[in-house]
């Protein structure tokens, strides 16, 4: 079985900082990684996935994530942040053998000027 | 245009009452799941369907049926005994070949169900 934990469930930040938002996982096989935004009342968007190769992945809006397979991590980072990045995000995992997607609880990012 | 289409955006359910969800997607997709979101749970699997009239229980069906008759269309109706049937609910889509990688997983934009 696979579960997926997102450290902190609220990040306030202050617009052009940079973010990290931390996700780790646990699984007993190998696994893809994604992770999805959702702007408030409406459904998730994927942001960026990791399927294989290189373990830094880039994203759509600026935003990037590693990989880390010895630290079971998957954590989202963006340079710097804007008052549209408001949203709530979520980390998920599915086996690479196939079967459901498992998702963490969700991070809101909250963006202040 | 392409996508996925959940109504209505809000809806109330009296005590006792069976309410039904519209999910219908043009992206002729094989696979559709349900998804509940409760605040600081993420998403959790209710049900799905790989195929026209098949489909199998998520984590969480007690209380939740569905019905699989076209491709197109996915309801989801909660039932008198889901006892706690207050939250967001979604809507996804598949294409067959990426069933098993969830690689391009397509949302609707929800359906807030609240009991009055």
């Amino acid at each position: 079985a696979q579960s997926v934990t997102q450290l902190d469930s609220q990040v306030p930040v202050f617009e052009e900082a940079p973010v990290e938002l931390r996700c780790n996982y646990s699984s007993s096989v190998s696994v893809y990684l994604f992770w999805y935004v959702q702007y408030p009342n409406q459904g998730l968007q994927l942001l960026l996935k990791y399927l294989s190769g290189s373990t830094l992945v880039k994203g759509i809006n600026g935003f990037e994530a590693e990989f880390n397979k010895s630290q079971t991590s998957f954590h989202l980072r963006k340079p710097s942040v804007h008052i549209s990045d408001t949203a709530e995000y979520f980390c998920a995992v599915t086996p690479l053998q196939g079967g459901k997607l498992i998702f963490g609880q969700g991070t809101e990012l909250s963006v202040k000027p | 245009d392409g996508g996925i289409t959940q109504s209505p955006k809000y809806l109330f359910r009296k005590e006792g009452q069976n309410v039904t969800l519209s999910c219908e997607q043009n992206l002729n997709h094989d696979a559709m799941y349900w998804y509940r979101q409760d605040p600081g749970q993420g998403l959790r699997l209710i049900y799905y369907s790989q195929i026209v009239n098949d489909f199998q229980k998520g984590d969480i069906a007690e209380g939740y049926s569905v019905s699989r008759e076209k491709k197109e269309s996915f309801p989801l109706t909660v039932t008198s005994a889901q006892k706690n049937p207050t939250a967001f609910y979604l809507c996804a889509s598949s294409t067959s070949t990426a069933v098993a990688t969830n690689e391009k997983l397509f949302f609707g934009s929800g359906t807030q169900l609240s009991v009055l």
